[in-house]
């Protein structure tokens, strides 16, 4: 099975800080996603990456922004903290685009800033 | 705009029954449409993927289905479990290989 693994579950963080969010996939997939969760919102898509070095804005990327040096590899880095940013964050891989493959998600990272 | 509805937003059923949980959609250019469950506070477990080309996937107690051209799916739950409660979650591959979600339906199952 795919694994999706996010390093933690549960962060606190303070105004102004820079965090990262690891997530690291098992299964060679080209594509990795990071989205935010919150009550009423749904899922908002942050950023993906089709490729190693490569990037693309979601829906919200204000923010943050992201790294991927490896391909199995995906960091959504937080800047500067802020409080509006507190939910949970959901890290996700899929094969290349063209495939009839679906996402594969991690079990979250729940984010609080102070 | 692919847009994707999910009814109801909530439902609560007795241990034991058999339900359906629905999801539309708007754009039936779509790669495929994939099931999520979600425990409260976690990430997301996929149950069925279904390709663009198919019209039904099984795993276990759960069914769902595909009707590109009336732009719905429909996810059914056999002889329904308290460890069924769980909010899901449909999403539908738009053309760029995005995924459109749903908001949900959170089921509940009383024992």
């Amino acid at each position: 099975d795919v694994k999706v693994t996010q390093s933690s579950r549960y962060l606190v963080k303070r105004t102004g800080e820079k965090v990262f969010l690891e997530c690291v996939q098992d299964m060679d997939h080209e594509n990795m996603f990071w989205y935010r969760q919150d009550p009423g919102l749904g899922l908002r898509l942050i950023y993906f990456s089709y490729d190693v070095k490569m990037k693309e804005k979601g829906d919200i990327p204000e923010g943050y922004s992201v790294s991927r040096e490896k391909k199995e590899r995906f960091s959504l880095i937080l800047e500067s903290a802020s409080t509006n940013q507190t939910s949970m964050y959901l890290c996700a891989s899929s094969p290349s685009t063209g495939t009839n493959y679906g996402y594969t998600f991690g079990s979250g990272t729940r984010l609080t800033v102070v | 705009k692919q847009e994707v509805t999910q009814i109801p937003a909530a439902l609560s059923v007795p241990e034991g029954e058999n339900l359906v949980l629905n999801c539309s959609f708007t754009d039936s250019a779509i790669y495929n449409l994939q099931w999520f469950r979600q425990d409260p506070g976690k990430g997301l477990t996929s149950l069925l993927l279904i390709q663009s080309s198919q019209r039904e996937q099984t795993s276990g107690r759960l069914n769902a289905s595909l009707d590109k051209s009336s732009g719905r799916s429909t996810l059914y739950i056999a002889a329904s479990q308290p460890g069924d409660s769980a909010t899901y979650l449909c999403a539908v591959a738009d053309s760029n290989y995005q995924l459109i979600w749903g908001a949900g339906t959170k089921l509940i199952i009383k024992p």
